[in-house]
């Protein structure tokens, strides 16, 4: 069955500190992953995904096959990363995507 | 180019009553989907379609319906409604399944009371 963990509903960083937004799946097979973003009274938004490998708002993701995760990261939160984030699962010939419970990043001025 | 349109974007039913929430997309996206969104729980699968006339169950149908006459649009129904629907619905469309990520609407707010 496929999975997708957020270990952490909440997390809370100061502005220019480095955060980290695990996600953890559990998928037989290669997964696509990707990460979702949802601003205050907005619509979520693709924010990257694994196969494109790239950086959006100086976020990356990593996929660690060995370790099943691919965590969220940025070297230095600024305020507006305010948001929920979501990880996101799909799997190649499924027709779902499925997605963690979300985690509410707060970046303190 | 709109993206993906759901109406309402709020509304109150009482226990029993039916509705049907809209959503509409204007990208010739093959797969659409509907997804609620629960604190604590994250976005669940409730219905899918991978093209017109083609419609298949997710993660929590159960008190949903859902067809797909047209590419465009996408209604989910509410037969009876319940207090444990009382949640936020979004739609969701995407070229195929994953892919390049979906382009969301911007969510109806249900409560049912």
């Amino acid at each position: 069955a496929q999975r997708v963990t957020q270990p952490e509903k909440l997390l809370s960083v100061f502005k220019g500190a480095p955060v980290e937004l695990k996600c953890n799946y559990s998928y037989s097979g290669s997964p696509e992953l990707f990460w979702y973003v949802q601003y205050s009274r907005q619509r979520l938004q693709l924010l990257l995904r694994h196969i494109s490998r790239e950086s959006i708002k100086g976020f990356t993701a990593d996929l660690n096959k060995g370790e099943t995760s691919f965590h969220l990261k940025k070297p230095f939160a600024q305020e507006e990363d305010s948001a929920m984030y979501y990880c996101a699962l799909s799997g190649p010939g499924n027709n779902d995507m499925r997605f963690g419970a979300g985690t509410r990043l707060t970046v303190k001025p | 180019n709109a993206g993906v349109t759901q109406t309402p974007k709020f509304q109150v039913l009482k226990t029993g009553q039916s509705m049907t929430l809209q959503c509409a997309q204007d990208m010739n996206h093959e797969y659409m989907s509907w997804y609620r969104q629960d604190p604590g729980m994250g976005l669940r699968l409730i219905h899918y379609s991978v093209g017109a006339g083609i419609t298949d169950q997710g993660e929590v149908p159960n008190g949903y319906n859902v067809s797909r006459s047209t590419t465009e649009d996408f209604p989910l129904r509410l037969l009876s409604a319940a207090p444990s629907q009382t949640s936020v619905y979004f739609c969701a469309s995407s070229q195929h399944v994953g892919g390049r990520g979906y382009t969301f609407g911007s969510g109806t707010r249900l409560t049912v009371v």
